[in-house]
């Protein structure tokens, strides 16, 4: 079946540096990849997704790659801010969904961030 | 925006009593519901997916006369974790979808003693 693996955490950083959180996926088929954050207190929120090959996604300066050949998405910013502070999940969701994010979703277990600035 | 308000954010029960947590969708009609449970440093598990005024269908492996999920309306379902014991403490979210997107709850930390 599908599954997400994401790299353990926690990630302490501190503000201003370069963050990079792994993510690699298996999968039949052709897969929608999303990153999630879930900040303290709040639901899931959909930070970013790509829905095919060579797609890359971005949002709030957070950039991932849908890289097919080896299937990763990893989740990266160039300089991080305590407001970046949260959970990150790394999802896909089934071929039939269609790129959207309402079909089911696999999820990586979640990595902690913390800035400290 | 659309958001789903989930309750309660954290509960302590006793062994062998139930436990309710509601998810309600707020300036949305919620057709599907999806809740998931995630253990510590695992991913969030699918348990099951609610549609509106018809029974849940459960994921494999997960017991239905255990976690018993009610979707009576478009802005209410519920998860009750019936006869709870420590191992089913966990952190359980909902997912409800509008169209063509999906929106989380807050989630809730149940802790089972």
């Amino acid at each position: 079946g599908d599954s997400v693996t994401q790299m353990e955490g926690p990630v302490t950083l501190s503000e201003e540096a370069f963050l990079t959180i792994n993510c690699t996926y298996t999968a039949t088929g052709y897969p929608s990849l999303f990153w999630y954050v879930q900040y303290p207190g709040e639901g899931l929120q959909l930070l970013l997704k790509a829905t095919k090959a060579d797609d890359k996604g971005s949002n709030k300066g957070f950039e991932a790659t849908y890289r097919k050949e080896t299937t990763s998405f990893h989740l990266e910013k160039g300089s991080v801010q305590v407001s970046d502070s949260a959970v990150y999940f790394c999802a896909l969701s089934d071929s039939g969904a269609g790129g959207t994010s309402y079909g089911k979703l696999t999820f990586g277990q979640g990595t902690i961030l913390t800035v400290h600035p | 925006g659309a958001v789903v308000s989930q309750h309660p954010s954290r509960v302590i029960c006793k062994s062998g009593t139930s436990v309710k947590i509601e998810c309600r969708s707020l300036d949305f009609q919620a057709t599907t519901m999806f809740w998931y449970r995630q253990f510590p440093k695992k991913s969030l598990m699918l348990m099951a997916t609610s549609n509106e005024g018809s029974k849940a269908t459960y994921e494999q492996g997960v017991e239905k006369d255990k976690f018993l999920i009610n979707h009576a309306s478009l802005t209410l379902s519920t998860l009750t974790v019936t006869s709870a014991h420590p191992e089913d403490s966990s952190f359980y979210i909902c997912r409800g979808i509008m169209n063509t997107e999906a929106f989380f709850g807050q989630g809730t930390r149940l802790t089972v003693v």
